[in-house]
């Protein structure tokens, strides 16, 4: 089992969609997680940091479920811009080590 | 411009002609890292350096060396490349601490025939 696992998708939503990606984690040390966005094997972009209680950046809604060991991100009315590739990461506590789950593709359509 | 540069940004070489990526960052970040990747496998991470002359192994490190001797650069070596080194490398850095943020470099893809 991967450490860390997400759906390749693509996810092909129309403009103005909510859609919502999970990304499960086997090792329930982890501490830290984050989501990424990759856009055509550029480098990752940092979207959002995931914190216990869930957080908000505008129409982006990041979620940690610990007793379930996943993390979740909606992104609400899609733009098309907002077409790319989602990494979840996961970061052990008092390491330096991150693991990457492999991306999750999202298509926003005219 | 706060940025992590990598150079070359793209490497066609033969097997076994040793190569260095370089990675240098402007942020005066104590922490760096090497990754690769590589299609349905995703990022991995290669080497990491928590300071000057700290490093420590990650999850592919087979390979490759890393060296930091000064706080601002942190080179890719590959001493002998061989096809399966074939791959898109980035560099990352971030300050010490908690939940701070990695940035990454633009990237060097490398095709070892």
């Amino acid at each position: 089992r991967k450490e860390v696992e997400q759906d390749p998708g693509p996810f092909n939503v129309p403009e103005g969609a909510t859609v919502a990606f999970n990304c499960t984690y086997s090792n329930s040390a982890s501490q830290s997680f984050f989501w990424y966005r990759q856009d055509c094997r550029k480098e990752p972009k940092l979207l959002m940091s995931v914190y216990s209680s869930g957080n908000e950046d505008g129409r982006f809604t990041a979620q940690l479920n610990r007793a379930s060991q996943y993390i979740s991100l909606l992104i609400r009315d899609s733009k098309l811009s907002d077409s790319a590739t989602y990494l979840c990461v996961a970061n052990l506590p008092g390491t330096y080590k991150y693991i990457f789950g492999t991306g999750t593709r999202l298509k926003v359509l005219a | 411009e706060a940025q992590v540069t990598q150079n070359p940004r793209y490497l066609i070489t033969v097997t076994g002609k040793k190569l260095t990526v370089t990675c240098s960052q402007n942020m005066n970040h104590e922490y760096m890292s090497w990754y690769r990747q590589d299609p349905g496998l995703g990022l991995r991470q290669i080497y990491y350096s928590m300071n000057v002359e700290v490093t420590d192994k990650g999850d592919v490190p087979e390979g490759y060396k890393v060296s930091r001797k000064e706080k601002r650069n942190f080179p890719l070596i590959l001493e002998s490349p061989s096809p399966n080194q074939t791959s898109l490398y980035f560099c990352a850095s971030r300050r010490a601490g908690g939940r701070e943020t990695q940035y990454f470099g633009p990237g060097t893809r490398l095709l070892v025939l």
